[in-house]
């Protein structure tokens, strides 16, 4: 079974403040997915990184794959109260098919 | 609305009661995924559907707990006997025929499901 640990488990932080929130396995995932999820929703994925030691920006956010493909990061900048929310990765491997293994997520909160 | 329809989107049921849970995937796509999340944790797979096939149900309870993708219709995950562990967040989500490595899965909104 593919685990995916993430920490923190909960952060909070003020309006300004930059974070990184981690996702670590031992073991390759071939591709690592950040999904964001507001209460009483569903996810919804923000990124996806396939290259080992790949980054991709969107906005504020700063995603980073491990060159090894176990672990990936992500970083914001100057949060607002509008990134509050459950921050979850999901590895695919390459004998997941099509399915998605989970972290436990991060929790943010950004006070204004 | 195009998107990943769940429900109900709040059941509540008394112990040993049975629970349905239905997921209409969004158009155009065969393939439906369900997932449990616990209060302040993350999603934990379920099972793995495609139209009238069950493709992987490695993290379906073994009793109780059973999904279907008929031909015509939406997914149903169906919980006989309830108890109050089974109190959760059920998600449902779809992609197209074939998600791959690196693609998107949607989510529908959730079914919360509260046993008493």
């Amino acid at each position: 079974t593919q685990l995916l640990e993430q920490s923190p488990q909960f952060l909070s932080i003020q309006e300004g403040e930059n974070l990184t929130v981690y996702c670590n396995s031992s073991s390759v995932f071939s591709s690592l997915q950040w999904y964001r999820q507001e209460p009483g929703e569903g996810p919804v994925l923000l990124v996806t990184v396939v290259t080992g030691g790949e980054v991709k920006k969107l906005k504020r956010l700063t995603f980073q794959f491990g060159d090894a493909r176990k672990d990936s990061s992500l970083h914001i900048t100057a949060a607002q109260p509008g990134d509050t929310g459950l921050y979850l990765c999901a590895g695919g491997g390459w004998n997941a098919g099509n399915m998605l293994t989970f972290g436990g997520g991060t929790r943010l909160m950004v006070k204004p | 609305n195009a998107g990943v329809m769940q429900n109900p989107r709040h059941l509540v049921r008394r112990r040993g009661q049975e629970a349905r849970l239905r997921c209409s995937p969004m158009k155009g796509h065969s393939h439906v995924y369900w997932y449990r999340q616990l209060p302040e944790e993350g999603l934990k797979f379920m099972v793995y559907l495609q139209k009238e096939n069950i493709i992987d149900e490695s993290g379906m309870p073994k009793e109780r707990f059973s999904a279907e993708f008929p031909k015509e219709g939406p997914s149903i995950l169906r919980i006989q006997q309830v108890v109050r562990g089974d109190s959760a967040a059920y998600f449902c989500a779809s992609s197209p025929e074939d998600r791959g490595e690196t693609g998107e899965l949607f989510f529908g909104e959730g079914s919360r499901l509260t046993v008493l």
